[in-house]
Formats: C-alpha cells, sequence, structure tokens
C-alpha cells in the first residue's frame, strides 16, 4: 500500500550546516509530494510541494525536488538556523484523495 | 481569516469512557479532516468531511465517528477509549477535496487514557 519512509531523527547540527533529510515513497501513480513542518506546540505546516516528476519546490531556503526514477523526495537547505529546529514529515496524498500518508517525521535541532 | 482551532487542547480520561474532541475549521474551508499522531509518529488519517458528509475513512474502527455541522465545524467522538488511543488528535481543514488542496491544521488535542 501507499506509504513513506523517512530517515530515522533525531537531527542535531550546528548553525549554518547543510541538511539532508531523506524521504522515499510507495504510491500508486505519481502523486503530489508534500514536505511538512512541525513546529513545538504548534500544528503541522505545509513547507513546500512538488505536483510532477523533476519538479522542485522550495520555501523558506528549503528544497525538494520530485525524483520519479528514485522515487524519492529529499529536504535540503544549505545553511540551517536555530529557528528551522522543528519536526519535519514527508507525505503524500492517498490514491486521488486529499488526505495524507504521512512519514514518521525527522526531529531536527539546531545548535547555536 | 481565523486559523483552525481544537478545544480542549489537552484532555485525560480513562479506559471505557468516551471523548468528545473539537474543531473549528478556517473561515470559508468546506472540508475537515481529523489526524492521530502517536508519540513519535507521523499522523495517520482518521476520516474526512465535506459538507456534512463523511467523505473518506481511515483504517479505525467504528468506535471512531465524527460529525460536521452547517458552519463546517467537526467534532471527532472516541468511545470505549483504550489506553492506545493516547495520542495527538489533529484537526485539518481545506477548501474542497481536491488533491493536492492545502491543507491547515490545528494544534492539536493531547488526549492521555489511563
Amino acid at each position: 500500500g501507499d506509504s513513506v519512509t523517512q530517515m530515522e531523527g533525531p537531527v542535531t547540527l550546528s548553525e549554518e550546516a547543510f541538511l539532508t533529510i531523506n524521504c522515499t515513497y510507495t504510491a500508486t501513480g505519481y502523486p503530489s509530494l508534500f514536505w511538512y513542518v512541525q513546529y513545538p506546540g504548534e500544528g503541522l505546516q505545509l513547507l513546500l510541494k512538488a505536483t510532477k516528476a523533476d519538479d522542485k519546490g522550495s520555501n523558506k531556503g528549503f528544497e525538494a525536488t520530485y525524483r520519479k526514477e528514485t522515487t524519492s523526495f529529499h529536504l535540503e537547505k544549505g545553511s540551517v538556523q536555530v529557528s528551522d529546529s522543528a519536526v519535519y514529515f514527508c507525505a503524500h496524498p492517498l490514491s486521488g484523495n486529499t488526505p495524507l500518508v504521512f512519514g514518521k517525521g525527522t526531529r531536527l535541532s539546531v545548535i547555536a | 481569516e481565523t486559523g483552525v482551532t481544537q478545544s480542549p487542547t489537552h484532555l485525560i480520561k480513562t479506559r471505557g469512557q468516551q471523548v468528545t474532541l473539537r474543531c473549528s475549521s478556517q473561515s470559508g474551508h468546506n472540508t475537515v479532516s481529523w489526524y492521530q499522531q502517536a508519540l513519535g509518529q507521523g499522523p495517520q488519517f482518521i476520516f474526512q468531511y465535506y459538507r456534512e458528509e463523511e467523505n473518506g475513512r481511515g483504517n479505525f474502527p467504528p468506535r471512531f465517528s465524527g460529525l460536521q455541522f452547517p458552519n463546517y465545524s467537526s467534532e471527532l467522538n472516541v468511545n470505549a477509549l483504550e489506553l492506545d488511543d493516547s495520542a495527538l488528535y489533529l484537526c485539518a481543514s481545506s477548501l474542497g477535496v481536491e488533491i493536492g488542496e492545502k491543507l491547515f491544521f490545528g494544534s492539536g488535542t493531547q488526549l492521555s487514557v489511563l
């Protein structure tokens, strides 16, 4: 069935370090792909999305490219900040519907 | 434009009890989805309501039920609570059910079952 696999956390980085959080998916067809972020004490927020193969989603310095060949949607940021500390979730819709299938989440801690 | 609000923020119940969680959708949104997020896990889809009708359901037993009201606010009801029901319950609203429609999440209700 549909699923999303994310790299295990937690990930701890120093400020200005490079970030990669891996995400691979299993789905019927080629669904839209999403990254959501959950800051402490808050609900999930859409960070970025890509709707078709080779699309690159970007927001707040984060990027992710939809790779059909490797069924991946890895999240990257060139220089992380302390304010990026949060839990990051990769997700895609169930076949044909809006409800999302989420990965388990990756907790990122950035230290000054 | 108001965001998605959920109440209560925290709740403690005992096994066998019943609970009702509430969600007010973002202004103008007609679709509400509910998710269960266990500790250390990603959110799991429970069900979705569109214009007061259930529009899809995840792999949850019938003791999980819901309602959507004419103003598009929603309730999640759980009967005969079990210890494994302890989780963060998230509500998300959207402007329709189309693929990729942006979901706006509330901060959740943390339910503890003792």
